[in-house]
């Protein structure tokens, strides 16, 4: 069974830092590209940022692009999502999945507030 | 980036009675492979979203055969036969063709 898991959402001020980690586990990790999707409250999903099975190619919505930097550690099989310089619009519920598979985490609650 | 466009964004149906939503994309969602990559999801309230349908019209495993999907190209719709209380959430279209992937605004289902 597929799991992922994720963890590391808080409240952060404006301008703060977070990291956030995904633990997979029931695939062979290394196999498959991952992505980040989140949904702020109230409002409907989006894309955040993907990397390949590798590692080597990384992707972002232009919305993150320069903020956020998405890696992966396949000998441990985890994904990770460091976010700087973050912005209220920011908040939302973050997701680690693998879209196009069905799988997604439970999600973890990111709060940018002052 | 690749635009999906949903329609209606709000459903109120009776139980027992079929539902509808549209998907439209701004750019064919058919690969080179052969494959469409236009996905269906649900997503209930405080639960992550839940695949329904992928490349068009193959029921993921476990969705009730009350669902189907259908359409090519850049039109896509999703079809309820008969709608149960336990189908109410936001139904939301995703494209996986080329990143950034992209959803549609979400439709919302109710139950009279």
């Amino acid at each position: 069974e597929v799991q992922l898991v994720e963890s590391g959402g808080d409240l952060v001020q404006p301008g703060g830092s977070l990291r956030l980690s995904c633990a997979a586990s029931g695939f062979t990790f290394s196999n498959y590209g991952m992505s980040w999707v989140r949904q702020p409250p109230g409002k409907g999903l989006e894309w955040v940022s993907a990397i390949s099975n590798s590692g080597d190619s990384t992707y972002y919505a232009d919305s993150v692009k320069g903020r956020f930097t998405i890696s992966r550690d396949n000998s441990k099989n985890m994904l990770y999502l460091q976010m700087n310089s973050l912005r209220a619009e920011d908040t939302a519920i973050f997701y680690c999945a693998r879209p196009s598979f069905g799988d997604w985490g439970q999600g973890t609650l990111v709060t940018v507030s002052s | 980036d690749i635009v999906m466009t949903q329609t209606p964004l709000s459903l109120s149906v009776t139980p027992g009675q079929p539902a509808s939503i549209s998907c439209k994309s701004s750019q064919s969602l058919l690969h080179s492979d052969g494959k469409t990559y236009l996905y269906w999801y649900l997503r209930k309230p405080g639960q992550p979203p839940q695949l329904l349908i992928y490349e068009v019209s193959n029921r993921f495993s476990g969705v009730a055969d009350s669902f189907s999907g259908s359409g090519s190209g850049t039109d896509f719709t999703l079809e309820i036969s008969r709608v149960e209380a336990e189908d109410v959430g936001v139904y939301y279209c995703m494209q996986s063709i080329e990143l950034p992937y992209t959803f549609g605004q979400g439709t919302k289902l109710e139950i009279k």
